[in-house]
């Protein structure tokens, strides 16, 4: 138990559905971020969220959507996906964005058909 | 930009055995280093980490010392469990630069261990 949540634990949706992710964090961290992993991939840092603000978003396509409302809960809101885009999404939290380290959460493994 | 480089995998050992795997960085400054470990059907958790050169983090009879004249962050084990099987990543975190942009954490590729009884 890191102290970082997400849910669903799996998901399957169609091409055509719209469904989000969800992560919450009650470490009193002030940076989260979303990453996702692919098979025989490195990590791939998709967003990083800054005291509710988006600091950082690595030339992710715009059928992934984030949505930070408050510092404990960071939203990946997903439409139009295409089979590529399946993988395990994980959500991490960090004190904040200097030198810390990073509390991940246990993912998300999305298949799309 | 920064980089980190991981040996390439799958290892297989017995149990017993003694681990050794490679990490190397690129970095502009002076990162912080980690190693990562994502057991089956987790998400990744924090192993051990050191902030500064010559430093040794460790845990769980892990051990990585951090090098800054060979930029290694080797992690290493001197007897292993099969609980010990699992995908392990050596990461780098540095501080925001003078430019203004913020520090993210950089990952290697991973690298799974099985570790046979």
């Amino acid at each position: 138990e890191t102290g970082v949540t997400q849910t669903p634990r799996h998901l399957v949706m169609g091409m055509t559905n719209k469904k989000s992710l969800k992560c919450e964090q009650h470490l009193g961290h002030n940076a989260m971020y979303w990453y996702k992993q692919s098979a025989k991939k490195p990590l791939e840092l998709m967003f990083v969220y800054s005291l509710e603000e988006r600091v950082e978003n690595n030339s992710v396509p715009s059928r992934f959507s984030p949505e930070c409302p408050n510092s404990s809960h960071l939203f990946l809101h997903l439409h139009t996906l295409q089979p590529e885009d399946s993988a395990l999404y994980l959500c991490a939290s960090s004190q904040d964005q200097t030198l810390s380290e990073a509390f991940f959460g246990q993912g998300t493994r999305l298949t799309v058909v | 930009g920064n980089s980190v480089t991981q040996m390439e995998g799958p290892v297989t050992l017995s149990e017993e055995a003694f681990l050794t795997i490679n990490c190397t960085y690129t970095a502009t400054g002076y990162p912080s280093l980690f190693w990562y470990v994502q057991y089956p059907g987790e998400g990744l958790q924090l192993l051990l980490k050191a902030t500064k050169a010559d430093d040794k983090g460790s845990n769980k009879g892990f051990e990585a010392t951090y090098r800054k004249e060979t930029t290694s962050f080797h992690l290493e084990k001197g007897s292993v469990q099969v609980s010990d099987s699992a995908v392990y990543f050596c990461a780098l975190s540095e501080g925001p630069t003078f430019t203004g942009a913020n520090s993210k954490l950089t990952f290697g590729k991973g690298i799974t261990l099985s570790v046979r009884p």
